[in-house]
């Protein structure tokens, strides 16, 4: 069973104030990814990691930051938010093996700037 | 570049009906393809996937050829439940030059009437 955690569920703060998105698993895996969908929209690759002290920017530039100190914890912080920062945030894990591209997604954090 | 295309919803079907969701996909190389299912309130689950041409991948009741002639992945299920109510994501997944690349499609509501 997979064990990937996100934290708060839903977020609800004011322009300009700074957050971090809590994500960690206890899988153990050394990868570790955020998403960000808006409703109805694709999910896009916004940090990925590949172990501790490794992080990199996804396929949707985003202005959001990411830091990798511990395996199992991979937060997200906004340093100012914005009302264009409201969307959906998934945060996912994995352990890739030969032919497994599995990734466990987290429950998400629901994001909304006022 | 990469995109994955999936039928528009919402789809509404009727207990024990058949059920097919479309999904087309543009790709350079090999991608792993992936149905996804987000119930309400819930994370992305992984419903199944398949690695290569001509795999099957089949999940509770629920099934998808990787057809790389027509780039296509549906998702069929022979007599839907009123539980596989849920938003349902085709995605791809290959590694690129900058690592592992996901795309997802928009998503595909279902909804099951008694």
């Amino acid at each position: 069973e997979a064990d990937i955690y996100q934290t708060p569920r839903y977020l609800v703060i004011g322009t300009g104030k700074k957050i971090t998105l809590e994500c960690s698993q206890t899988m153990g895996h050394d990868k570790m990814y955020w998403y960000q969908q808006d409703p109805g929209m694709e999910l896009h690759l916004i940090h990925y990691s590949y172990g501790v002290n490794s992080t990199e920017k996804g396929d949707l530039s985003s202005e959001s930051t990411v830091s990798r100190i511990r395996t199992e914890h991979f937060p997200l912080t906004l340093e100012s938010a914005r009302p264009s920062h409201t969307s959906q945030y998934l945060c996912a894990s994995s352990e890739p093996q030969r032919g497994n591209n599995e990734q466990f997604f987290g429950p998400g954090t629901r994001l909304t700037v006022l | 570049g990469d995109s994955v295309t999936q039928m528009e919803g919402p789809v509404t079907l009727s207990e024990e009906a058949f059920l097919t969701i479309n999904c087309t996909y543009t790709a350079t190389g090999y991608p792993s393809l992936f149905w996804y299912v987000q119930y309400p309130g819930e994370g992305l689950q992984l419903l199944l996937k398949a690695t290569k041409a001509d795999d099957k991948g089949s999940n509770k009741g629920f099934e998808a050829t990787y057809r790389k002639e027509t780039t296509s992945f549906h998702l069929e299920k022979g007599s839907v439940q009123v539980s596989d109510s849920a938003v349902y994501f085709c995605a791809l997944r290959h590694r690129n030059t900058g690592g592992f690349k996901t795309i997802f499609g928009a998503g595909t509501r279902l909804f099951v009437k008694a």
